[in-house]
């Protein structure tokens, strides 16, 4: 069974530090590693990483993935109030319908 | 760009009753949109993989007589709950995959209540 895990499953900081959000996947057949911060509705798109060892970056956010280690990290440095959410990983699966795997989620708090 | 919209935001409906939901790729074409529910404090659970012009892909254990897909142009998919009960109360989310490309895109959510 296709598998995706997050951790922490929470974490709670104070604005300024760097955070660290880890995914872990087990799948058969891994074409892309997604990273999504949900607020209070629907998932919001943040990097798409297809090729082992590329970071992406996007301000204060970057990502990274390891397909040696089947896993991937997501940093958010100067951390702000805005940043609380939940971060979603999800893989994409190679076939015919592209299909999502979730993780759980990581529900990152942001403290003044 | 990559805007995708779904109406309403918000239902409320009697128990029995029957509600769709649009699901629309604003500024892209879309031949793959997905269904996804969630539950509170859990994950998106895929429901099922919409296509334009064909039938809808249903994952295991999705009643595909209660969940009523149609994905009738590049970018517009709906989605019918028919005769629906208080455990179908959720929150619907639906993702739009635009056409060359592997991003998918989510629209805002439809929070269903079923009394």
């Amino acid at each position: 069974e296709d598998k995706v895990v997050q951790s922490p499953l929470s974490l709670v900081v104070h604005e300024g530090d760097t955070v660290t959000l880890n995914c872990s996947y087990e799948v058969t057949n891994f074409r892309s590693l997604l990273w999504y911060k949900q607020e209070k509705k629907a998932p919001t798109f943040l990097f798409m990483l297809t090729s082992s060892g590329i970071e992406k970056k996007s301000g204060r956010l970057s990502s990274i993935l390891d397909k040696k280690e089947l896993s991937s990290i997501l940093n958010i440095t100067a951390t702000q109030t805005g940043d609380s959410a939940i971060y979603l990983c999800a893989v994409g699966l190679q076939g015919g319908s592209e299909k999502l795997v979730f993780g759980k989620g990581t529900k990152l708090t942001v403290n003044p | 760009g990559a805007v995708v919209s779904q109406h309403p935001s918000r239902v409320i409906c009697k128990s029995g009753t029957s509600v769709k939901i649009e699901c629309r790729s604003l500024d892209f074409q879309a031949t793959t949109m997905f269904w996804y529910r969630q539950f509170p404090k859990k994950s998106l659970m895929l429901m099922a993989t919409s296509n334009e012009g064909s039938k809808a892909t249903y994952e295991q254990g999705v009643e595909k007589d209660k969940f009523l897909i149609n994905h009738a142009s590049l970018t517009l998919s709906t989605l019918t709950v028919t005769s629906a009960h208080p455990e179908d109360s959720s929150f619907y989310i639906c993702s739009a995959r635009r056409d060359y490309m592997n991003e998918q895109y989510f629209g805002p959510g439809t929070r269903l209540t079923v009394t």
